[in-house]
Formats: C-alpha cells, sequence, structure tokens
C-alpha cells in the first residue's frame, strides 16, 4: 500500500532564501508524482507533474525532482518571495488512476 | 474553458441533513475523480466515475456516501443524515482520460 510522507510539516524562513520541501513514498511502481500549491480555504493549484521517466521538472522558480529507486521527491524553490507562502502538497498517482496524497508542508515566508 | 466548477463553495447543514456537492468538469472531460480531506490532513480519494458508470468507488464510506455522473449535467456527491465527521473539504478533479486531472476549488462542508 502506496504512502505518501511530507517533511517538514511546517517550515518559516526569511524572505528571499532558497529552500527545500521533501516529499517520500513507500512503493517505487508509480505513473507520476504531482507538486499542488493550497492557499487557506482556497482550491488546489498543480504546480509541478513529473512522469516516471522523468528525473525532473522546472517551471520558474520551482525545480521539482523525482527519484523512484529511493522513493524521493524534493521541491526547490529558489529567491522565496512572501507571496510563496502556502501549504505544498505531494501526490502520487499509481498504476490505478488514485492519487495518493501526502499531509503537505505548510509554508510561511517572512517578509 | 472556464475549469472544473464546485459549488456551491461553503455549505453548512445540520446534523441529519443532507448534503449535495455538484462538480462540472471541464468541457470535454469525461472522468471525474472526488477526494475528501479532513482537517489537518492529506486528500483521500473516495470515488472515480465516468459519465453514467461508477468505475471505483473504493474510497467512498459504506454508508451515507453516494455518487453519480449523468448523461447531462454534473457529477453529484450525495451525504445523506451528514454528522459531524463529515466536516471537510471535497474537492473534484476531471480529466479527459485516465489522469493528470484538473481540480476544482473545493466544496468545504460543515456539520453543525
Amino acid at each position: 500500500k502506496q504512502e505518501v510522507t511530507q517533511i517538514p510539516a511546517a517550515l518559516s524562513v526569511p524572505e528571499g532564501e532558497n529552500l527545500v520541501l521533501n516529499c517520500s513514498f513507500t512503493d517505487s511502481a508509480i505513473y507520476n508524482l504531482q507538486w499542488f500549491r493550497q492557499d487557506p480555504g482556497k482550491g488546489l493549484t498543480s504546480l509541478l507533474l513529473i512522469q516516471s521517466s522523468q528525473r525532473e521538472q522546472t517551471s520558474g522558480r520551482l525545480n521539482a525532482s523525482l527519484d523512484k529507486s529511493s522513493g524521493r521527491s524534493t521541491l526547490y524553490i529558489a529567491a522565496s518571495q512572501p507571496g510563496d507562502s502556502a501549504t505544498y502538497l505531494c501526490a502520487v498517482g499509481g498504476l490505478n488512476y488514485q492519487l495518493i496524497w501526502g499531509a503537505g508542508t505548510k509554508l510561511i515566508i517572512k517578509p | 474553458n472556464a475549469g472544473v466548477m464546485q459549488n456551491p463553495r461553503h455549505l453548512v447543514r445540520r446534523r441529519g441533513q443532507e448534503a449535495r456537492l455538484r462538480c462540472s468538469p471541464m468541457k470535454g472531460h469525461s472522468h471525474v475523480y472526488w477526494y475528501r480531506q479532513l482537517p489537518e490532513e492529506g486528500l483521500k480519494f473516495m470515488v472515480y466515475l465516468q459519465k453514467e458508470n461508477i468505475i471505483d468507488e473504493s474510497g467512498m464510506p459504506k454508508e451515507r456516501f453516494s455518487a453519480e455522473f449523468p448523461k447531462e449535467g454534473p457529477s453529484i456527491l450525495r451525504i445523506q443524515q451528514v454528522v459531524r465527521g463529515d466536516s471537510a473539504a471535497y474537492f473534484c478533479a476531471s480529466s479527459p482520460q485516465r489522469d493528470d486531472g484538473t481540480f476544482g476549488s473545493g466544496t468545504r462542508l460543515t456539520v453543525v
């Protein structure tokens, strides 16, 4: 049974710092992995989707990596800004269609 | 293309009432997925539907919960006789094929 863990649960850093969020999963037989952003009381915004055959994806200041063999993904945020404050969710797509979600990392960027 | 539309955004129900949550998929999308997010927890899969068919409802509670996706109109998640533990955010996603769904903004259900 796939389990997804995100560490840390919460992170507070000063504006301008580069930071890394971690996601680990127990079953390496995945179809894809996605990173989402969730703002308080709002919906889910897909940030990056990495297919199982890929090692990383980049979008602007965001870079996500995938290492299936070790069951890990990282989301790297460069030059953090207060507007990056949100909860970041990792979701693993299995060989069925279900997404298995981590509990998220709550990120606060201090001005 | 308006994206995945969920309504209402917020729903308050008294214990014992029924809650009906609606999800209108993106145009051309025939696959709909419902997820539930309990407070301080990650999202959990509930049900996967295609037009007029329930493909997988393995994540649905055995009682009081039902879902449909009719030929015409939105997908409906129905919760009968709501209890306080049903309070959560319910998210719907749609896709044109099996995966890479687009998520709606969710419905936040509060049971009082």
